[in-house]
Formats: structure tokens, C-alpha cells, sequence
């Protein structure tokens, strides 16, 4: 079965502080996909990174970069430089692909969630 | 303009009572999900469905029943509502891909928190 990790349930910084936010998962799928998603205090769910088994390299996109290590099956996403709008829920989540009437389609299994709390 | 929407946003009901949630996708997606986010933040699939037909059904009690009239709308019907289905109720859509092994991201709506007394 698979299971996706978080272990800091709740993270405290400082603006302008780096943070690290840790995801660790387990699958026996070759082919998975692996995701984070913030969740800011009004609730919504918002697409932030996918990544497919096959492509390790990691990615930068403004003060947000991803590290996934197939060798230790880790996902982590670091911050640089957090501001207060940063403040939010993160979640890494994994998908297992599946198969229905000739299509592919995935299915999400998430992890516990990080608050994440930036002060000014 | 929005891609997923659910109506109603809040829903405050009594214990007994059925409800439904309605949920729209306008972005041509063929497959749209059911989660569930508990008081803890979990975040846990119910349903799938990919063009109208069943494709994911978690262990999810039977008192939940997923309607798709067709690929842009899957609403969610809740008979005999119960404390513990208090939640917030997220719709997700996603395109499937033809036998491709690939897995398109999927897009939440803004969720509909369940509050039953």
C-alpha cells in the first residue's frame, strides 16, 4: 500500500528564514507521481509541483525548490527567504496509476499535512 | 472563470438529514474525484469517476452516494447524515490519459465545509 510521510507536523520561522519541509514516501510502483499542494488559511487546495518517478532533477520556481531523491524516496520542498503569505498547510501527496476502460488516471494518497506558520 | 466550483460552500445541517453537494469542472477534464478532510487535516479519497462510470470507491459507507450526470458535474448525495460526516468535502477533476501510464495533475475546488449537529 502506499503511504506518504510528513514528519514535522507543525513548523515555526521567522520571515526571511529558509525552511525545509520533509516528505517521505512508500510505493512499489515503478511509475508514481509525487505532489505538493499549499493550503492557505482560506482553505483552498493549490497545485504546486508534480514530479513523475522517471525525472530527478530538481526544480526551482522563484523562492519554492524541490529536492526528490529516488535513492532515500524523499520529496522535500524548501522555502528561501519565507514571507507571512507563506503561512499555510503543505501537503505532499503520491499517486498510483490506474487503469479503467483503456485510460490512465491517478490516484492520491496524501500525507499528514505541515502547518507551516511564518512570523514577521 | 473558476475551473472547480462546489455550491454550496457551507452547510449546516441536523443529524438525519440528507444533503447533497454539487460540484462543476470547466476544464474539459474526463475524471473527477471525492476527498474527504477530516477536523485533523487528513486528506483522503471517496470517489472517482472517469467519463459518468465509477472508477475509485473507497471504503466509504453506503450512505454516500456519488452522482455523475455526465463528465463536467459529479455531485455527492449524503442520506441519514451523521456527527462524524462533519468535514470539508473537496471535488477534484483531472484529464486521464489513453493507456499512456501517465498521471495528470489534479485540479481541487474550494471545498464545501459539512457541519452536522
Amino acid at each position: 500500500a502506499q503511504k506518504v510521510t510528513q514528519a514535522q507536523t507543525e513548523i515555526s520561522v521567522v520571515e526571511k528564514e529558509d525552511v525545509t519541509l520533509d516528505c517521505v514516501y512508500e510505493t512499489r510502483d515503478t511509475t508514481y507521481y509525487l505532489f505538493w499542494y499549499k493550503q492557505p488559511p482560506s482553505g483552498e487546495l493549490v497545485f504546486l509541483i508534480r514530479r513523475n518517478s522517471f525525472d530527478e532533477q530538481n526544480e526551482i520556481s522563484g523562492r519554492y525548490s524541490w529536492n526528490f531523491q529516488k535513492s532515500t524516496s524523499s520529496f522535500n520542498f524548501t522555502i528561501t527567504a519565507s514571507q507571512v503569505v507563506d503561512s499555510a498547510v503543505y501537503f505532499c501527496a503520491l499517486s498510483e496509476i490506474k487503469y479503467a476502460g483503456g485510460t490512465s488516471y491517478g490516484k492520491l494518497t496524501f500525507g499528514q499535512g505541515t502547518i507551516l506558520t511564518v512570523h514577521p | 472563470d473558476t475551473a472547480v466550483s462546489q455550491t454550496p460552500k457551507y452547510l449546516v445541517t441536523q443529524m438525519g438529514n440528507d444533503k447533497s453537494i454539487k460540484c462543476e469542472q470547466n476544464l474539459g477534464h474526463d475524471t473527477m474525484y471525492w476527498y474527504k478532510q477530516d477536523s485533523k487535516k487528513f486528506l483522503k479519497i471517496m470517489f472517482s469517476y472517469n467519463n459518468k462510470e465509477l472508477i475509485i470507491n473507497e471504503t466509504v459507507p453506503n450512505r454516500f452516494s456519488p452522482k455523475s450526470p455526465d463528465k463536467a458535474h459529479l455531485n455527492l448525495h449524503i442520506n441519514s447524515l451523521e456527527l462524524g460526516d462533519s468535514a470539508v468535502y473537496f471535488c477534484a477533476s483531472s484529464q486521464a490519459r489513453r493507456a499512456s501510464g501517465t498521471e495528470e495533475t489534479q485540479y481541487f475546488g474550494p471545498g464545501t465545509r459539512l457541519l452536522v449537529l
